[in-house]
């Protein structure tokens, strides 16, 4: 089934930048489409990217599209998101997860345990 | 605003059975397959249903997943303290070309 483990989470200042990681294991990375939901505190869950298993194809919720880039390289079964011009309202844990097959949309059957992104000056 | 809805919260007691409803749309649960999970407290969601009503190993076939039209529930029998948590629908959205969630259900077992 796998593991994931993200990393990369951090205080930074509106506008800024950030690149989250999530190491994979267990499973043959490149057979699995990967995705990242986040979670403000005390709210619910919020869809952010998702990419297929060898990366040709990249989807957005329309808040981040512009701003976010969601990639992964195969060869270190490693999933990143590249956070550009930081808002307030980014604030959250971000989780990534497995999907089911090589493209969305399969559901996320393995999630890691997050990362904390907070936006604050 | 969630593009799925479902009731903020729900409760009922031990041994009990309860639904959750998550309604939404022709361009998502009316044909796509629905999602449903688990968040326990201070942990990562949890994979509970998967395509309107398989069950994942391991999970308790207490838990049970239908759809119907552009609406599906997740319902719960023989209740137990452990099922507290969070719920969420969820379902690929054709004209988003997204993933859309439901604004999540808080279970409380009284």
């Amino acid at each position: 089934e796998g593991q994931l483990l993200e990393s990369g989470g951090d205080l930074v200042q509106p506008g800024g930048s950030l690149r989250l990681s999530c190491a994979a294991s267990g499973f043959t990375f490149s057979d699995y489409a990967m995705s990242w939901v986040r979670q403000a505190s005390g709210k619910g869950l919020e869809w952010v990217s998702s990419i297929s298993g060898s990366g040709e194809s990249t989807y957005y919720e329309d808040s981040v599209k512009g701003r976010f880039t969601i990639s992964r390289d195969n060869s270190k079964n490693t999933l990143y998101l590249q956070l550009n011009t930081l808002r307030a309202e980014d604030t959250a844990v971000y989780y990534c997860a497995k999907e089911g097959d090589k493209y969305p949309p399969h559901g996320m059957g393995v999630w890691g345990q997050g990362t904390t992104v907070t936006v604050s000056s | 605003q969630s593009v799925l809805t479902q009731p903020t919260s729900a409760s009922g007691t031990p041994g009990q059975s309860v639904t959750i409803s998550c309604s939404g749309g022709s361009s998502n649960i009316g044909i796509n397959y629905v999602y449903w999970y688990q968040q326990l407290p201070g942990t990562a969601p949890k994979l509970l249903i998967y395509r309107h009503s398989r069950r994942p190993s391991g999970v308790p076939d207490r838990f049970s997943g239908s759809k119907s039209g552009t609406s599906a529930s997740l319902a719960i029998s023989g209740l137990r303290s452990e099922d507290e948590a969070d719920y969420y629908c969820a379902a690929w959205d054709d004209s988003l070309s997204g993933w859309v969630f439901g604004g999540g259900t808080r279970l409380t077992v009284l």
